[in-house]
């Protein structure tokens, strides 16, 4: 079985640019998170899509966007960069119903996000 | 809201036991995991608690005390390859909050 896929591995960008991340979840699986985790910070909660509708983000600016498509593969969009977005992007992927049961989230490698 | 404290950091010995805490203060709860990450790897699940108690899983155990918001991660005869961050996390409804994770190096 596939794990979590993320890309790209690594992505250079200057401030005011856009980055966008892709992530591809484990099928049969329907949600999709995305985390930040910036030096010292440990993981930040972004987004969480399911079903293809946002459910639920974290404290963090409007520039910080995404979606899911049909097979439940998403994107994150980070608008109007700053050099503290630079960070690693981690998505992760679970059944649906997080609160239910042993539900864990398994995480892709990530994609590690320059900001110079 | 949510709010994990874990140390920092942690040193041990090649075979040694090493006990990471957690203790949490949460608006909801429904369950604490502990995930293991690497250096520039994805963290990978360790364990699962939902109910007070000891969950063992081989070198690993983990405990949990809801009435205390405590947890904590047991890892017995320690090897050079758990050197690793170990991040507390706790699912609130809708969401598993981490905490900033302890740095573990394991020495021979």
């Amino acid at each position: 079985e596939a794990g979590v896929t993320q890309s790209p591995t690594h992505l250079i960008k200057t401030r005011g640019q856009q980055a966008t991340l892709r992530c591809s979840p484990i099928s049969g699986h329907t949600s999709v998170y995305w985390y930040q985790q910036a030096l010292g910070l440990g993981l930040q909660f972004l987004l969480w899509y399911d079903e293809g509708e946002e459910r639920n983000r974290g404290n963090f600016p409007p520039r910080f966007s995404g979606r899911q498509f049909p097979n439940y593969s998403s994107e994150l969009n980070v608008n109007a960069l700053e050099l503290e977005d630079s960070a690693l992007y981690l998505c992760a992927s679970g059944r649906r119903g997080l609160s239910s049961g042993a539900n864990v989230l398994t995480f892709g490698a990530g994609s590690r996000l320059t900001v110079l | 809201g949510q709010n994990i404290d874990q140390p920092t950091e942690m040193t041990a010995t090649e075979g040694a036991i090493v006990q990471i805490n957690c203790t949490y203060q949460t608006s909801g709860f429904n369950g604490l995991f502990w995930y293991q990450q690497h250096a520039g790897e994805a963290p990978t699940f360790l364990s699962y608690n939902v109910l007070d108690g000891l969950e063992e899983k081989g070198r690993f155990s983990s405990f949990l005390s809801r009435s205390k918001g405590y947890s904590y991660l047991l890892l017995k005869e320690l090897q050079m390859k758990d050197s690793a961050s170990y991040l507390c996390a706790v699912r609130g409804y809708s969401t598993l909050t981490f905490g900033k994770g302890t740095m573990l190096l394991v020495s021979p």
